[in-house]
């Protein structure tokens, strides 16, 4: 069974400062691991993903992260926060049977 | 990107009354679509999975006789909460995900609609 972890369910960084949201997962099996942005009162909207390949991924709106199987994170970042990066973030993985399994989420608050 | 449209983006109705919720797949045809309820500040909670001209497999705990799914072609998932009350007052999303696109593999890659506020009185 796989599980997720988002350490930290809200997030505040000044404006132009470093973004880190971190993300650990469980999986029996190679994961497939996502990102996902939502505005408020809106759907998910993919932010980046992992599937095979580079472990480090690069996103839309300048944000990356990086798999590390060793350490089973996949942690989000952005090197500078813009205040439009305010929102909640969805850390997920999926098996090979397109189950997705989501993290509780991260709010991010950018402060002026 | 693929597109997922859900409509409405929002419904109010009346305690008792059933409402329809669609969720399309506009430029590719969605093998499997899901759908999730989120109650606020929380996470995702997987309702149920829908294939194509199949019955939707439903999560624990989720009564499929209230939260009817019906996924008749590729392109479009409904889900219709019967005889409506307030405790499923709600946000609702739907996801839909495919084998390939563009020849390319996009196989457990969800891609979600808007989402639809219900609110029942």
């Amino acid at each position: 069974a796989q599980s997720v972890t988002q350490l930290g369910s809200h997030v505040s960084v000044s404006e132009g400062a470093l973004v880190l949201l971190r993300c650990n997962y469980s999986s029996s099996v190679p994961p497939y691991l996502f990102w996902y942005v939502q505005y408020p009162n809106q759907g998910l909207q993919l932010l980046l993903k992992y599937t095979t390949g580079a472990t480090l991924v690069k996103g839309i709106n300048g944000f990356e992260a990086e798999f590390k199987k060793s350490e089973t994170s996949f942690h989000l970042t952005k090197p500078s926060a813009h205040m439009s990066d305010a929102a909640e973030y969805f850390c997920a993985v999926s098996d090979a049977g397109n189950q997705f399994y989501f993290g509780t989420g991260t709010s991010l608050t950018v402060i002026p | 990107g693929a597109v997922v449209s859900q409509h409405p983006s929002r419904v109010i109705c009346k305690s008792g009354t059933s409402v329809k919720i669609e969720c399309r797949s506009l430029d590719f045809q969605a093998t499997t679509m899901f759908w999730y309820r989120q109650f606020p500040k929380q996470s995702l909670m997987l309702m149920a999975t829908s294939n194509e001209g199949s019955k939707a497999t439903y999560e624990q705990g989720v009564e499929k006789d209230k939260f009817l799914i019906n996924h008749a072609s590729l392109t479009l998932s409904t889900l219709t909460v019967t005889s409506a009350h307030p405790e499923d007052s709600s946000f609702y999303i739907c996801s839909a995900s495919f084998g390939q696109w563009r020849g390319r593999s996009a196989k457990n890659i969800q891609y979600f609609g808007a989402g639809t506020r219900l609110s029942v009185l």
